[in-house]
């Protein structure tokens, strides 16, 4: 069974500010791991993904996330928080078989405060 | 390349009624996915296709609920005799055969409101 598991439902920075996004991923096997945005009425866009290559994996607008085993983390930051990233955050789990069904956290919506 | 489609964007029906929503994937993704998010819940898995045969079925996607992909396109999603808890947003996605690209591209959504 996958699951993962976002800390914390709402996170608020100043602009700025460092952004740190929790999540923590339960797997059996191997996983792959995704970081998503979603911006209010709109779609999921991929931010950022693991597939078992370098663990310090960077994405669009800045966001970069450390695949730790040992932790079953993959923690989402950003250096400095800028207005245009208020959005919810969602982390996701799958791995290599067939159907490669996504599992995903409830979300984290990030607040960024001028 | 215009990414994945969804229509409409927005639906509202009244308890009872049947609804129907399209999926246009992006082209050559031979896999398509549909999810449903309730308010403050990240995307469920529903079901999916392997070109234009289904290939698993969520226990959510009760009998009321019924996809089909019929030339390995486009891929409907219909729910008969609505409920008020059938309302959220459904969401699409695309993948290419999942042994080169696993990544899965999303669409902007239907919302469904049943009143």
């Amino acid at each position: 069974a996958q699951s993962v598991t976002q800390l914390g439902s709402h996170v608020s920075v100043s602009e700025g500010a460092l952004v740190l996004l929790r999540c923590n991923y339960s797997s059996s096997v191997p996983p792959y791991l995704f970081w998503y945005v979603q911006y209010p009425n709109q779609g999921l866009q991929l931010l950022l993904k693991y597939t078992s290559a370098a663990t310090l994996v960077k994405g669009i607008n800045g966001f970069e996330a450390e695949f730790k085993k040992s932790e079953t983390s993959f923690h989402l930051t950003k250096p400095s928080a800028h207005m245009s990233d208020a959005a919810e955050y969602f982390c996701a789990v799958t791995h290599e078989a067939p159907g490669n069904q996504f599992y995903f956290g409830t979300g984290t919506s990030l607040t960024v405060i001028p | 390349d215009t990414g994945v489609s969804q229509d409409p964007r927005h639906k509202i029906t009244k308890r009872g009624q049947n609804v129907t929503f399209r999926c246009d994937p992006i082209s050559e993704h031979n896999r398509l996915y549909w999810y449903r998010q309730t308010l403050g819940q990240g995307p469920e898995f529903l079901t999916y296709f392997q070109n234009e045969a289904q290939l698993e079925k969520s226990r959510l996607l009760s009998d009321r609920f019924s996809a089909e992909r019929p030339k390995g396109s486009f891929s409907t999603l219909e729910i008969q005799r609505t409920e008020q808890g059938d309302s959220a947003m459904y969401l699409c996605a695309s993948s290419f055969d999942p042994r080169f690209e696993e990544t899965q591209y999303f669409g902007p959504g239907t919302r469904l409101l049943v009143l």
